[in-house]
Formats: C-alpha cells, sequence, structure tokens
C-alpha cells in the first residue's frame, strides 16, 4: 500500500546530540513537509521540498536541517541548537503544481523528547 | 497577515448531538480551505477541501462544512455526532500557488459524550 512512513515512532535526544527523524514516501508525491505539533498551537511548518536536491525554510527553521537527496525521503535532523525541541513531528507529501488541488498525505508522525 | 482561528479550543457534545467547529481566517490571496482530523498520537487525515465552486462541500464520515468568503469563515458541521468522532479538528488553508504549504489552525479537540 501506497502511503508515508515515519520512523522511529519514539525519540529521545540527549542534551547537546543531534538526532534525526525518517521520512519515506512510496505516493510518488514531488512534495514533502515537516511539520512541527506542539499542545495548543497546531502545526507549523519547518521544511518543505518542491523537488529533489531543493528545499525551502519554513516559519521555524531554526535548529532543524533537512536533505532531499532521493524524492522518496526527507529525513529532518534536529540539531543541539533546538533548545526546545520536545514535540510531535509530522511529515507530509503532496504533488506538486501550482494552482493545483492536490492534498496533504501525513505519515503517523514522531514523538521527540529531550532525556 | 495569513493566519487561521479557530476560536474553540474544546468542544463536548452528546453523541447523536449535532456538531459546528468554527474556523476563521485571514488570506490575502484566494484561499484554499481544508479539514483535518487527527486521532491521538496519529497524522492527520483529510476531511474535506475547498478550491471553488459550490460553497458547501461535502467530506468524508458525513461531514460538511460551508464557505462565506464575506465572514471568512469555514465552519465544519455534522448533523449527528458518533463517539468515534472525538478527536482534535484542524482547519488549514493554503494559496493557489502552494496548495502543501498550509497554515494550520490551533486546533478544536472534540469530546463526545455517551
Amino acid at each position: 500500500d501506497g502511503g508515508i512512513t515515519q520512523s522511529p515512532k519514539y525519540l529521545f535526544r540527549k542534551e547537546g546530540q543531534n538526532v534525526t527523524l525518517s521520512c519515506e514516501q512510496n505516493l510518488n508525491h514531488d512534495a514533502m513537509y515537516w511539520y512541527r505539533q506542539d499542545p495548543g498551537q497546531g502545526l507549523r511548518l519547518i521544511y518543505y521540498s518542491q523537488i529533489v536536491n531543493d528545499f525551502q525554510k519554513g516559519d521555524i527553521a531554526e535548529g532543524y536541517s533537512v536533505s532531499r537527496e532521493k524524492k522518496e525521503s526527507f529525513p529532518l535532523t534536529v540539531t543541539s541548537a533546538q533548545k526546545n525541541p520536545t514535540a510531535f513531528y509530522l511529515c507530509a507529501s503532496s504533488m506538486w503544481r501550482a494552482g493545483s488541488e492536490e492534498k496533504l498525505f501525513f505519515g503517523s508522525g514522531t514523538q521527540l523528547s529531550v532525556l | 497577515a495569513q493566519s487561521v482561528t479557530q476560536p474553540d479550543i474544546h468542544i463536548t457534545v452528546s453523541e447523536g448531538a449535532s456538531l459546528e467547529l468554527r474556523c476563521n481566517y485571514s488570506y490575502g490571496a484566494t484561499p484554499y480551505l481544508f479539514w483535518y482530523v487527527q486521532s491521538p498520537g496519529q497524522g492527520l487525515q483529510l476531511l474535506l477541501k475547498y478550491f471553488s465552486g459550490d460553497t458547501l462541500v461535502q467530506g468524508i464520515k458525513g461531514f460538511e462544512a460551508e464557505f462565506k468568503r464575506s465572514q471568512s469563515s469555514f465552519n465544519l458541521r455534522k448533523p449527528s455526532v458518533h463517539w468515534s468522532d472525538a478527536a482534535e479538528y484542524f482547519c488549514a488553508v493554503g494559496g493557489t500557488s502552494n496548495t502543501g504549504k498550509l497554515i494550520f489552525g490551533q486546533g478544536t479537540t472534540l469530546q463526545v459524550k455517551p
């Protein structure tokens, strides 16, 4: 079945450590996105990528980094510069066409906590 | 500034009662509007979307929403709520140039009483 797979489901980060969240999709979607979800704040866009080898900062990119070496994969690294990393992270994908009616498909999320 | 406001953080309704979740948006261009639902610890599932045409849109699970441009609103409704509808609901807005880069509201948590 086609879909988006995020791993791990739960992740713990130690002080000063970088951690990487995985996101893989087999929907043949061009665009991929990372959102951060905090209680009572909805979802906020961290980074997005419309095509391979290209990505753009979202609203809260500081302390995060991404890569898009393959169409199927869009890993997110939470660096030690992110001082408040505890949150639920959601990866999403969509076809990319300006003015299109394509919807977002979401993964099941990764809960990141600080030890 | 572009934004989405869901005025109700938490709503409780009795099973079988009707439901309306409010959503107001501020967006400079022609908006694309969405409602998503999220079960605890899970991703988001699209309930319905409005892009153009009929301002009353039907979605999955018996939900509908009405786009009112004059009020900048896109309220979600369901005539009879089921216990399985208990979840968190998010309204989101996107633009014609980038439908994937959405702006989400803060979410409304729905509790259903038996």
